[in-house]
């Protein structure tokens, strides 16, 4: 079974419009944290924002927001107001076990690519 | 301060060569992970290393990959005798010893003919 889940292959947004970009996890282990990664043309991927498992509140970085449901295993991503340099390929990602060992491999899912038009 | 840099930006080689892929951290973060992208396989985990050691190697597809690192930097991934499968882009990201976020370099982008 996958860990990480984006059924959303490709997203289409207007400028200034909000967009949710989903993604499911499967995990037993009860520490662990989630990140999303944006990879625009260019290749890179850069870091957008992190939700650790045993975090309260949702996380926030800018415009960008995680919409965490521990109980459904969901951290979807919310991007405000997009921007036309928003279109990239975004990916959710997981590690496991972050209070009991370091070095712990990102697992991806299989991304989804966000297209902003003007 | 300096991102993760990798070279080369883009590799060409052909079916049977041996190759070198080369990643410079971040300076202070001693974690660094070597991943693959490919459009069948997505993004996969290769390798860790905690300083020079490595002790997880769990994602190498096969003992023709190797890698080491130096003096807690540079790291050297090393595919040796390549198959067109290996075509790929190969991403070294870095982070702090007990750093939750990993930075990732730009990746090399892998062609074998």
């Amino acid at each position: 079974a996958q860990k990480i889940t984006q059924t959303q292959p490709g997203m289409f947004v207007q400028e200034k419009e909000a967009v949710t970009l989903d993604c499911t996890y499967d995990t037993s282990d009860p520490s662990y944290g989630l990140f999303w990664y944006k990879q625009p043309s260019s290749g890179e991927m850069i870091f957008l924002i992190y939700q650790g498992s045993y975090d309260q509140q949702n996380a926030t970085e800018g415009r960008y927001s995680l919409n965490f449901q521990k109980a459904r295993k969901s951290a979807n991503l919310v991007i405000s107001a997009s921007q036309l340099g928003d279109s990239a390929m975004y990916f959710c990602a997981m590690r496991e076990g972050l209070r009991l060992r370091t070095g712990t491999a990102l697992i991806f899912g299989k991304g989804t690519t966000l297209s902003v038009s003007s | 301060g300096a991102g993760v840099s990798q070279s080369p930006s883009n590799k060409v080689t052909e079916k049977g060569k041996d190759v070198e892929l080369r990643c410079d951290p971040i300076s202070g973060h001693t974690a660094l992970y070597w991943y693959r992208q490919s459009l069948g396989q997505g993004l996969e985990f290769l390798i860790y290393f905690q300083g020079n050691s490595a002790p997880d190697k769990s994602g190498l597809p096969s003992d023709r990959f190797s890698a080491e690192r130096t003096g807690g930097s540079v790291s050297t991934l090393t595919i040796q005798r390549t198959q067109q499968e290996d075509s790929a882009v190969y991403l070294c990201a870095s982070s702090l010893a007990s750093g939750r976020t990993q930075y990732f370099g730009p990746g090399t982008r892998l062609t074998v003919l």
